[in-house]
């Protein structure tokens, strides 16, 4: 167990669907990360948030909505997705901006049919 | 552009052939660069965090190695369990929070 909780593991939408992927973190950490890893590219950041509040966007389509209630919870609202949103998505945490050592979730595997 | 590469992709080694993968940069003003192993299907597990030049840091049969330009992680007498994709990833002083990730390199430790 990695601290970082994620589910689904697995998720299949179809593209007029609406699903949410959720992440918990368990170790007390106040930065949280959406990250894409799709094969054959680098893992690709998509959110940043640091305190409840979002630091970070990366240019993501606005079919990717981000939620942070809390700085242990980070949920990823998708809506009307493309088959090649297809990946895996990662949550992670670290301690705060400054100390950057990311801790990964198990990530939630995404088809969109 | 801020980049990292890694190489080799794909490293076939027999078990007990030791050998280092390579991580080289080009982040401007790089704050430090991290090692992570990923496992098929899971996220990645953080290895080691490595701020100047010449730090090294050691786990089992892992050691990451730092220069002004580029990065090792040298296995010694690799088990097959040590068989997963290796990432590292740099990231910057101040500014953005982003890491760049490598692409990775998939070890595969035959028996």
């Amino acid at each position: 167990e990695t601290g970082v909780t994620q589910t689904p593991r697995h998720l299949v939408m179809g593209m007029t669907n609406k699903k949410s992927l959720k992440c918990e973190q368990h170790l007390g950490h106040n930065a949280m990360y959406w990250y894409k890893q799709s094969a054959k590219k680098p893992l690709e950041l998509m959110f940043v948030y640091n305190f409840k509040e979002q630091t970070e966007n990366n240019s993501v389509p606005s079919r990717f909505s981000p939620e942070c209630p809390n700085s242990s919870h980070l949920f990823l609202h998708l809506h009307t997705l493309q088959p090649e949103d297809s990946a895996l998505y990662l949550c992670a945490s670290s301690q705060d901006l400054v100390r950057r050592e990311a801790f990964f979730g198990q990530g939630t595997r995404l088809t969109v049919v | 552009e801020d980049q990292v590469t890694q190489s080799p992709e794909a490293l076939r080694l027999q078990e007990g052939e030791s050998s280092s993968l390579n991580c080289s940069y080009t982040v401007s003003g790089l704050r430090g660069l991290f090692w992570y192993r990923q496992d098929p299907g899971k996220g990645p597990e953080f290895l080691f965090t490595l701020y100047s030049a010449g730090e090294e840091k050691e786990k089992e049969r892992l050691k990451a190695t730092l220069t002004k330009k580029e990065s090792f992680l040298h296995i010694t007498a690799p088990k097959p369990e040590d068989s997963a994709t290796y990432l590292c990833a740099g990231f910057k002083e101040g500014g953005s929070e982003k890491l760049v990730f490598g692409k990775g390199t998939k070890l595969t430790v035959n028996p």
